[in-house]
């Protein structure tokens, strides 16, 4: 089962523009994980946001976490065509104990147009 | 300082067949960790291996089934081959035993076709 739901499942934007992708997960969690897929290969590791955090920043990537909500966002600024991917969310389960699990949404494809 | 790397890229077979995917962690990495991205199924935690032993598996029945070696590579297997076991399937690596408490960093997959 998906633990978490991206939103929208897609987006198309300029370049130049900033695209926000949402997260949302339904059970508690010790972190959550920001990946990027370019065209159905590997994964890229983008951020990873522990539960007692709200905001992370990584070049023009900002991710934010709220627990109460449930929810993160992945905000990418500056968009470029080189980012057009498919951005998914992945978490943990906290009381599952370390079970090496990540639990991966369905993704958010995103599209810059140059 | 390289990535995990997969082996091979793609792999095609015929149903009933065995195949066998092979995976090298990031050096220092003593966790491997297997997933399949089905087409429409999203992608789904296969198996957890640390130190040689099995940590966990997925929901997926026995005939997936692997091994890690002493120089943490590891190896999938999935036996008796069905038409929708074709799929990507991603290997990913984390320092000694976090599991998913720390960042999981992935290989290119290998893209298994069964025909």
């Amino acid at each position: 089962s998906q633990q978490g739901e991206e939103d929208p499942q897609a987006l198309s934007i300029q370049e130049g523009e900033n695209a926000t992708m949402n997260c949302s997960y339904k059970t508690s969690i010790n972190n959550l994980q920001w990946y990027r897929q370019n065209s159905g290969r590997g994964l890229v590791h983008l951020i990873l946001i522990r539960s007692n955090e709200r905001e992370k920043h990584s070049g023009r990537l900002r991710v934010t976490l709220d627990t109460s909500k449930k929810s993160s966002s992945l905000l990418i600024t500056a968009s470029r065509a080189a980012d057009t991917a498919s951005y998914f969310c992945a978490t943990d389960s906290f009381f599952s104990g370390n079970t090496g699990k990540l639990i991966f949404g369905q993704g958010t494809t995103l599209q810059v147009k140059p | 300082e390289a990535g995990v790397t997969q082996s091979p890229t793609h792999l095609i077979k015929t149903r009933g067949q065995q195949a066998t995917l092979r995976c090298s962690p990031i050096s220092g990495h003593t966790s491997v960790y297997w997933y399949q991205q089905a087409l429409g199924l999203g992608l789904q935690f296969l198996l957890w291996y640390d130190e040689g032993e099995e940590r966990n598996r997925g929901n997926f029945p026995p005939r997936f089934s692997g091994r890690q070696f002493p120089n943490y590579s590891s190896e999938l297997n999935v036996n008796a081959l069905e038409l929708e076991d074709s799929a990507l399937y991603l290997c990913a690596s984390s320092l000694d035993g976090t599991g998913a408490d720390y960042e999981q960093y992935f290989g290119p997959g290998t893209r298994l076709t069964v025909t």
